[in-house]
């Protein structure tokens, strides 16, 4: 089946250890999105890309990085983890259809802990 | 500035009880309306959508009517059962942009025998 996947579903850091969280789709969508959760809150667009077009949110923190080597691929790179930055990550990816995106699926996402 | 709103919860319902959770929402431009589901644990899944007025969108016996002169994209179930407990995202994107869903703050559903 079609999806998006992330790893890892748990992930612990130190603070101020660097983390990679892992996001790949075989949906083979153009459109890859990085979403923040915090406990019973909506999710928070962090950046987007467009292909290879890199797009971030104006309040997302420097902290925050992103690198897409393919189109299947996306990574969120936390530089320096804070424990307000813990949270759970969501991956989605979408296809983009004319003017506009289709449908944006996610997928289970990855929970970080900060200790 | 483009915003969600949906009714605070916890909803808790018997089973085979009517649910109904409200969504407004205020946008720019002409949205497309979601509701999105997430179990516990779990990632976000589409439930259901309607892409511009009067539309239905309806999934697993959930159903919401796109409703733009009232802005409103309320979620319904004639008869919920214990596995819809999930907390119920509604959110917006308008058309022409490639970028985000706006989320309502979510509703959590509880379900009971």
């Amino acid at each position: 089946d079609a999806m998006v996947i992330q790893n890892p579903r748990y992930q612990v850091t130190q603070f101020g250890k660097p983390v990679t969280l892992s996001c790949s789709q075989t949906l083979n969508h153009n459109v890859m999105y990085w979403y923040q959760q915090k406990s019973s809150q909506a999710p928070k667009l962090l950046f987007h890309y467009y292909d290879k077009d890199f797009n971030n949110e104006a309040d997302t923190p420097d902290n925050f990085q992103s690198r897409r080597p393919n189109t299947s691929f996306c990574f969120l790179d936390i530089r320096s983890p804070g424990l307000g930055d813990a949270a759970m990550y969501l991956c989605a990816t979408s296809r983009l259809a004319g003017l506009s995106t289709d449908t944006q699926y996610f997928g289970p996402g990855t929970r970080l802990t900060v200790l | 500035g483009n915003s969600v709103t949906q009714m605070e919860g916890p909803v808790t319902l018997s089973e085979e009880a009517f649910l109904t959770i409200n969504c407004t929402y205020t946008a720019t431009g002409y949205p497309s309306l979601f509701w999105y589901v997430q179990y516990p644990g779990e990632g976000l899944q589409l439930l259901l959508k309607a892409t511009k007025a009067d539309d239905k969108g309806s999934n697993k016996g959930f159903e919401a009517t796109y409703r733009k002169e009232t802005t409103s994209f309320h979620l319904e179930k004639g008869s919920v059962q214990v596995s819809d407990s999930a907390v119920y995202f509604c959110a917006l994107r308008l058309i022409g942009t490639a970028s985000k869903l706006t989320f309502g703050t979510g509703t959590r559903l509880q379900v009971t025998l």
